[in-house]
């Protein structure tokens, strides 16, 4: 079964300081995304970040990006100069590619990590 | 504006009342699907639909069914509720040629039953 695990349920930052927020996840599969999804307290589901698994070139996307480690399978997202409005539950997903067209088009999701950044 | 938008946003019933969660995204999009969040289980796919007149089951397709009549729309219909059905919902759309593009989420739909 592939499964995504967010080892970390809460953790806190300082406003201004970096944070990393880590996500391992199991597949069989050589080919497939990974996310990492915002949700504020408003529950509205943000896209943060995409990596595409065949790209060793982690992604960046202003304060954010990832370390995307493919052989130990683990893709954590870095927060520098955190910011009061990251507060915030953050999901790390994966989806495999070759079956996005075949029975199964599964966007799976770890459990989340809830983030308080503290002024 | 693109989006996705769910009806109604919350809602509270009593077991056994059949009752439909519309879904409705403007982006022509081919695939949809249905997911529900509970605490401490992160969101867990109940049905998807790759295109109109096909859908799939997810991971937690027991008590639901859906239709896909239309491109735009993907009602969820919860024919009996019960208790273990509170939770919030969302919808979501994507092109099926890009998975690089992002799932569009509509809202959510906090439900609630008695």
């Amino acid at each position: 079964a592939q499964t995504v695990t967010q080892s970390q349920p809460e953790m806190s930052v300082q406003e201004a300081e970096t944070v990393t927020l880590s996500c391992t996840y199991d597949t069989s599969e050589s080919n497939y995304y990974l996310f990492w999804y915002k949700q504020p307290p408003s529950r509205q589901m943000i896209l943060v970040i995409r990596q595409e698994a065949y790209k060793q070139q982690n992604a960046t996307e202003n304060r954010f990006s990832v370390n995307f480690q493919k052989a130990a399978k683990s893709f954590s997202l870095k927060i520098s100069d955190s910011q009061l409005g990251d507060t915030a539950m953050y999901f790390c997903a994966f989806i495999p590619t070759m079956n996005y067209g075949g029975s199964q088009g599964n966007l799976i999701f770890g459990k989340g990590t809830k983030l308080s950044v503290k002024p | 504006e693109a989006q996705v938008t769910q009806n109604p946003r919350y809602l509270i019933t009593v077991t056994g009342k059949k009752l439909t969660v519309t879904c409705s995204q403007n982006m022509n999009h081919e695939y949809m699907s249905w997911y529900r969040q509970d605490p401490g289980l992160g969101l867990r796919q109940i049905y998807y639909s790759m295109n109109v007149e096909v859908t799939d089951k997810g991971d937690v397709p027991e008590g639901y069914k859906v239709s896909r009549k239309e491109k735009r729309n993907f009602p969820l219909i919860l024919e009996s509720p019960s208790p273990n059905q509170t939770s919030l919902y969302f919808c979501a759309s994507t092109p099926s040629s890009g998975l690089r593009n992002e799932q569009f989420f509509g809202p959510g739909t906090r439900l609630t039953v008695l």
